[in-house]
């Protein structure tokens, strides 16, 4: 079992619209979550990083996080062309002394159409 | 500041052939970490770095080796190319950020093996 787990989508969704992405993990264990945006042909970029249960927001973006349910989700405001793109959720497991893994999601593609 | 670097940025290899990935980064950190991406895999970590001097296998690492040369190079060996392994390759290093790293990836290198 993938231990996190992304809708590949495609999400579609029109423009000035709201995009929900989720992702679920599975070990309890995890105590911060990234997303990060990946464009076609590119490598991933970090948008947003959260640590504590309850909503983060930076600018259009809002990442929310409920370590009850093991859910982690993204919301984009506003939606635009340039928000159409892959995006990966991942799960740091602490290794040894220093650094982490991180296990990504499969990613899920969002559609912004104008 | 270039941040993470990578070398080549394609590659054709045939069956059998060995190639090395170069990686470097700017940014002195101390952990690094090469990932290979596949069409609806997401990305899957193939060995890691936590520091200088230390290597360790993740969750894919049959077929390869790494040589973390210094603290700016991390190095990825393929010593008899198979068409499996076929992907793009990522790079990483990443930098303690509250409770975890944040991880930033060099742009990739995209390898065929016929």
């Amino acid at each position: 079992q993938k231990e996190v787990e992304q809708n590949s989508g495609p999400l579609s969704v029109p423009e000035g619209a709201i995009a929900s992405l989720n992702c679920t993990y599975s070990d309890r264990g995890s105590q911060s979550f990234f997303w990060y945006r990946q464009y076609s042909g590119k490598s991933p970029e970090l948008i947003m990083s959260i640590y504590s249960n309850g909503d983060k927001e930076d600018g259009r973006f809002t990442a929310q996080l409920n370590k009850a349910s093991q859910y982690v989700s993204l919301l984009i405001r506003d939606s635009q062309p340039s928000d159409s793109a892959t995006y990966l959720c991942a799960g740091p497991t602490m290794i040894k002394a220093a650094g982490n893994k991180l296990t990504f999601g499969g990613g899920t593609r969002v559609l912004v159409k104008p | 500041n270039a941040g993470v670097t990578q070398t080549p940025k394609f590659q054709v290899l045939k069956t059998g052939q060995s190639m090395t990935l170069q990686c470097a980064q700017d940014m002195n950190h101390n952990s690094m970490y090469w990932y290979r991406q596949d069409p609806g895999m997401g990305l899957r970590l193939i060995y890691y770095s936590a520091s200088e001097g230390t290597t360790d296998k993740g969750e894919v690492p049959n077929g390869y080796n790494v040589s973390r040369l210094n603290k700016r190079e991390f190095s990825l060996r393929l010593e008899s190319a198979a068409p499996s392994q076929t992907s793009v390759y990522f790079c990483a290093s990443s930098a303690p950020t509250g409770f975890t790293d944040t991880q930033y990836f060099g742009p990739g290198t995209r390898l065929t093996v016929l």
